[in-house]
């Protein structure tokens, strides 16, 4: 079975432009999260969705926004974007809510870069 | 906040030898996790502990929680160039979302 596809793998955009990254889950996972990585630090929580509903939201300004999809997959939305969004994004699936004993399975992320 | 925290931040050390990283957490947790990151892709599952859960182990993994200390350990075994990676701590709590800590950095010499 594949695991978590994210696209695109890279992205170069510039100041004030938006953003849209994607996510498939695996196959059977109903809960993705969202995390910003910034380079030699640890994931940041953004947004967690199950079921297609909004479940969290980390401490990430309302230019951060994001859904999912009847199959599961999920965007994330990023507008007029600031040097400081130049991250990793990384998208995690798993089979329920995470808060649980769930285990998250990780993308290889977005390389997201803001000239 | 729930921050895990590892310490240290950095530790190289010889193929063979075995490496220790520590991660501190702030409030209380229904369970710990550790995850390993090659050169700044995915992250990948390692282990989990149950805050019942005092040691678990997998493989060449050894995993201690002490949650009067609000405490975890790491502990590889016999380490491999292969093992060189970044290791994070994540806790959750029942309701929550994972928090994780901002990672140990192990570089296995050959």
């Amino acid at each position: 079975d594949a695991g978590v596809t994210q696209s695109p793998t890279h992205l170069i955009k510039t100041r004030g432009q938006h953003v849209t990254l994607r996510c498939s889950p695996i196959s059977g996972h109903k809960s993705v999260s969202w995390y910003q990585q910034v380079l030699g630090q640890g994931p940041q929580f953004i947004f967690q969705y199950y079921e297609k509903e909004e479940r969290g939201r980390g401490n990430f300004p309302d230019r951060f926004s994001a859904r999912q999809f009847p199959n599961y997959s999920s965007e994330l939305n990023v507008n007029a974007l600031l040097l400081g969004d130049s991250a990793l994004y990384l998208c995690a699936s798993s089979f329920s809510k995470t808060g649980s004993d769930e285990k998250l399975f990780f993308g290889s992320g977005t390389q997201l870069s803001v000239l | 906040s729930q921050q895990g925290e590892e310490d240290p931040q950095a530790l190289s050390i010889q193929e063979g030898e075995n490496a220790t990283m520590n991660c501190s957490y702030k409030t209380s947790i229904n369970n710990l996790q550790w995850y390993r990151q090659n050169s700044g892709r995915g992250l990948v599952h390692l282990i989990l502990i149950r805050s019942n859960e005092r040691e678990k182990h997998s493989g060449r993994l050894r995993v201690t929680l002490d949650t009067s200390k609000k405490s975890s350990s790491l502990l590889i075994t016999a380490s491999r160039a292969a093992d060189t990676a970044s290791y994070f701590c994540a806790t959750s709590n029942y309701g929550q979302n994972f928090v994780f800590g901002p990672g140990t950095r192990l570089s296995v010499l050959p």
